[in-house]
């Protein structure tokens, strides 16, 4: 299993600013996830965070908007930039571990629960 | 396409009572892992259980057990005797083998949800 610790949990930030979300995990992870969870909705995968290179952004998410950081292989941090209303969510880091390449578990830090006013 | 669909948006039960979450998919590769996650008001995801496709035999982990029907692509969450402290968001979601190997395609596709509520 993995222990991921997020931070903040929460926060409330004003339009235009941006808020960085750290996640550090007990163990060297090669690949680590953002997830973005709108009010009510299900998880969406933001993108896939790689130590030693760019990370890879799935369709309707920009490096410009949530520019992403993985200088090692425990810690990643997600920005998100000149927020608005509209990107008030849960943010969840994940990992993942598994006994085979199917059999693979995904763990999840306690989220961010962020609000833009 | 719906990949995962879960028809059920919200649920009532009572507490000590069986209840069952559906969960239907839709793949066209042979190779896949289907799981449920539990996200309590708090927001953290917690796993609960994993059936993979060519597992014979339905997954059971506890109070929890996967009702996997392969030819009719389901894969039921079926929680016995049911806590108030079961009372969440509950995911299925589902991993495809042909993503594997690719590192920016390696992921789990989730479902909308379902929210559980106990009554005492």
């Amino acid at each position: 299993s993995a222990v991921i610790s997020q931070k903040p949990s929460r926060d409330i930030c004003q339009r235009g600013t941006s808020l960085t979300i750290q996640c550090q995990v007990d163990s060297q992870v090669t690949m680590m996830f953002w997830y973005r969870q709108q009010p009510g909705q299900s998880l969406t995968l933001i993108a896939t965070a790689n130590q030693g290179s760019e990370a890879t952004y799935e369709s309707g998410f920009v490096i410009d908007k949530f520019p992403i950081s993985r200088p090692n292989l425990t810690f990643s941090t997600l920005t998100v930039s000149n927020m608005s209303p509209e990107d008030s969510s849960i943010y969840l880091c994940s990992v993942e571990l598994g006994s085979s390449a199917l059999r693979t578990e995904a763990f999840f830090g306690q989220g961010t629960r962020l609000t833009v006013v | 396409a719906q990949k995962i669909t879960q028809t059920q948006p919200g649920m009532f039960v009572q507490e000590k009572e069986a209840v069952t979450l559906d969960c239907t998919y839709d793949t066209s590769d042979p190779s896949y892992g289907l799981f449920w996650y539990k996200q309590p008001s708090s927001g953290e995801m917690i796993f609960l259980i994993y059936q993979g496709s060519y597992d014979q035999q339905n997954a059971t982990e506890g109070r929890y057990s996967l009702n996997f029907q392969k030819a009719r692509k389901s894969a039921n969450l079926v929680i016995s005797a049911s806590q108030l402290g079961d009372s969440a968001m509950y995911f299925c979601a589902m991993r495809e083998g042909r993503h594997l190997g690719y590192s920016s395609a390696s992921k789990i596709i989730f479902g909308s949800g379902t929210r559980l509520s106990i009554r005492p």
